[in-house]
């Protein structure tokens, strides 16, 4: 079965270092990858998704991933962190044959705090 | 354009009691899934629906019901609330499948049973 492991639940960082959310998942075939963010009592947004077009994915507000089949990774990494950031990320997984309506396997979470 | 709404954001209910929570979408979307977020455990499929008229069951199906009478709608029942109900309910929808189509979510609903 399809599973997602974020390593660490909650990461703090200074405002303008590296951010890095590390996101691992278990599939013998690359599936489709998410990752999406909720900011304090609101649903969850879309940040980017890798669906096989580039191993290096841009999304909103900075963020960006990369796929590592080799090492089955979908890290999370923005250069320069800014107090906006601060939220709960969450990493996804969906099979890339996907029988109809399966639907995405979420992450635990990881809480991003930012520091001036 | 709305997106994703729900109904109501917060709600108190005793043990036992029954509630129905709304979700309604204005995108036309097919799909249609309820999630519950419980510290820690991220989120969790309860229910999901591929189009109108139809349902099945996610991860944690136990306790409630659904139904999706009309496009725009997908109802979540709880029939005797129990405490380990307690937690945020998240409404999503998408246009397809969620392997290559994003998911929009609503706001959610936070429920708390005594």
């Amino acid at each position: 079965a399809q599973s997602v492991t974020q390593l660490g639940s909650h990461v703090s960082v200074s405002e303008g270092a590296l951010v890095l959310l590390r996101c691992n998942y278990s599939s013998s075939v690359p599936p489709y990858l998410f990752w999406y963010v909720q900011y304090p009592n609101q649903g969850l947004q879309l940040l980017l998704k890798y669906t096989s077009a580039a191993t290096l994915v841009k999304g909103i507000n900075g963020f960006e991933a990369e796929f590592k089949k080799s090492e089955t990774s979908f890290h999370l990494t923005k250069p320069s962190a800014h107090m906006s950031d601060a939220a709960e990320y969450f990493c996804a997984v969906s099979p890339r044959f996907n029988q109809a309506g399966t639907a995405l396997i979420f992450g635990k979470g990881t809480t991003l705090s930012v520091s001036s | 354009n709305a997106g994703v709404t729900q109904t109501p954001k917060f709600r108190v209910l005793k043990t036992g009691q029954s509630m129905t929570l709304l979700c309604a979408q204005d995108m036309n979307h097919e799909y249609m899934y309820w999630y519950r977020q419980d510290p820690g455990m991220g989120l969790r499929l309860i229910h999901y629906s591929v189009g109108e008229g139809t349902t099945a069951k996610g991860e944690v199906p136990d306790g409630y019901n659904v139904s999706r009478l009309k496009k725009q709608n997908f109802l979540l029942g709880l029939e005797s609330a129990a405490p380990s109900q307690t937690s945020v309910y998240f409404c999503a929808s998408s246009s397809r499948g969620p392997g290559l189509y994003e998911q929009y979510f609503g706001p959610g609903t936070r429920l708390t049973v005594t």
